[in-house]
Parts: structure tokens; C-alpha cells; sequence
């Protein structure tokens, strides 16, 4: 089973402000890593696929970059609506896994 | 507009079975993969189990395998779960969710998700 490691934990920034969150696999998934973002109550939303493409109708200052077993999501400026928790997740073989998340909080 | 649907959560005791249901619309059902992924209270998400379009193809997490089975009936629109000699650590809520790529040879994104159904297993 492929290990998925975010970091930070938490993340604590203002509004504006630009947002780097890291996932490290413990194997090369390739690209194939996604981003997603949940709110409280609120079922995840698919953010980035293929580790670097948007999915429908996400905002361009959302963007996913890396490749084998390092990756990044970066939010470019931080609106308010930013303020979740986001989940990374690899597909390999029909065995999915996704990271523990982190928390973008308001300083 | 696609929409999910759970149903058939519930309080449980360890040992038993609990069989759920995942009602689609919206699009062509039996073009893409489908997938349960759970989050147990307070956690991040596990995905639990996938199958593909055409059910040539399925995958179970380690925690689960052996014990729960993925189906989905194309002509009814509708994937399940049958979740036996459940444990208290199987508490979750449980999502359905879409893949992304019709007709994927690989799935595993998901892209629409349902609100999900809550099992709870306790004595």
C-alpha cells in the first residue's frame, strides 16, 4: 500500500496570502495524484487530477504541480472561501490511499 | 445534474451485516467506475472499494478486504456495498462517489459525491 505524508498539519495564513501544501508518497505514483478540498459537513471537492490539471470549473489560482513521489498544491492568493481542509490521493493499481490532510485555518 | 444517493446505514453490532445502496442519475451510469470511500468521525478519508464500468475490475483497501463486497446492477443505476463481520473500527460515514473518467482502463478519481450514509457498529 502506497503511504501518502502531507505536511504541514495545519497551515496558518490570512486572506491574500499564498498557500504551499506538500504530499510525499512512499513509492512513485507517476502523476497520478489528486487534490481535494472539504469543508465542515460538505462532501470533498475534486480540486486537480493528473497532478497538475484542474478539474471543471475550479479557479485558476488553484494549482498542483510534482511528479513521482513528491507533489504540491499551491492556492496562489487565499480567499476566504480557501479555508478547509485538503486531501491528496494517488491511484496505483485500483488500490487508492489518500494523505491525512491539512488544515488551511485563518490566522 | 449528476446526483448520488446513499442509503441502508445504521446502528449495528460487531459481527453483523449491513448491506448499502447508492442510487445514480444524471449520467451514463454504466460508463464509469464507481467507488465507496468512508470518513470515520472526526478523521481524514479511507477509500474502501471501486469497481469499474463494466465490473471487469475491482480493488478493496486492506482494512476491508475479505469482509466487504462491491456490486453495482447498470440496468438500475445503482452501486452497493455488502459489509459483513463488521468492527466498531468500520464507523464511518459512507460516500458513493463517480469517477472522473468515462470508461477508465485505470480509475481513481472521483468527482461527484453523494451526502453519504452513516453506519455506526456498536453493541
Amino acid at each position: 500500500e502506497i503511504v501518502l505524508t502531507q505536511s504541514p498539519a495545519t497551515l496558518s495564513l490570512s486572506p491574500g496570502e499564498r498557500a504551499t501544501l506538500s504530499c510525499r508518497a512512499s513509492q512513485s505514483v507517476s502523476s497520478y495524484l489528486a487534490w481535494y478540498q472539504q469543508k465542515p459537513g460538505q462532501a470533498p471537492r475534486l480540486l486537480i487530477y493528473d497532478a497538475s490539471n484542474r478539474a471543471t470549473g475550479i479557479p485558476a489560482r488553484f494549482s498542483g504541480s510534482g511528479s513521482g513521489t513528491d507533489f504540491t498544491l499551491t492556492i496562489s492568493s487565499l480567499e476566504p472561501e480557501d479555508f478547509a481542509v485538503y486531501y491528496c490521493q494517488q491511484r496505483s493499481n485500483f488500490l487508492l490511499t489518500f494523505g491525512g490532510g491539512t488544515k488551511v485555518e485563518i490566522k | 445534474e449528476v446526483q448520488l444517493v446513499e442509503s441502508g446505514g445504521g446502528l449495528v453490532q460487531p459481527g453483523r451485516s449491513l448491506r448499502l445502496s447508492c442510487a445514480a442519475s444524471g449520467f451514463t451510469f454504466d460508463d464509469y467506475a464507481m467507488h465507496w470511500v468512508r470518513q470515520a468521525p472526526g478523521k481524514g478519508l479511507e477509500w474502501v472499494s471501486g469497481i469499474s464500468w463494466n465490473s471487469g475490475s475491482i480493488g478493496y483497501a486492506d482494512s476491508v478486504k475479505g469482509r466487504f463486497t462491491i456490486s453495482r446492477d447498470n440496468a438500475k443505476n445503482s452501486l452497493y456495498l455488502q459489509m459483513n463481520s463488521l468492527r466498531a473500527e468500520d464507523t464511518a460515514l459512507y460516500y458513493c462517489a463517480k469517477d472522473l473518467v468515462v470508461v477508465a482502463d485505470n480509475p481513481g478519481y472521483f468527482d461527484y459525491w453523494g451526502q453519504g450514509t452513516l453506519v455506526t457498529v456498536s453493541s
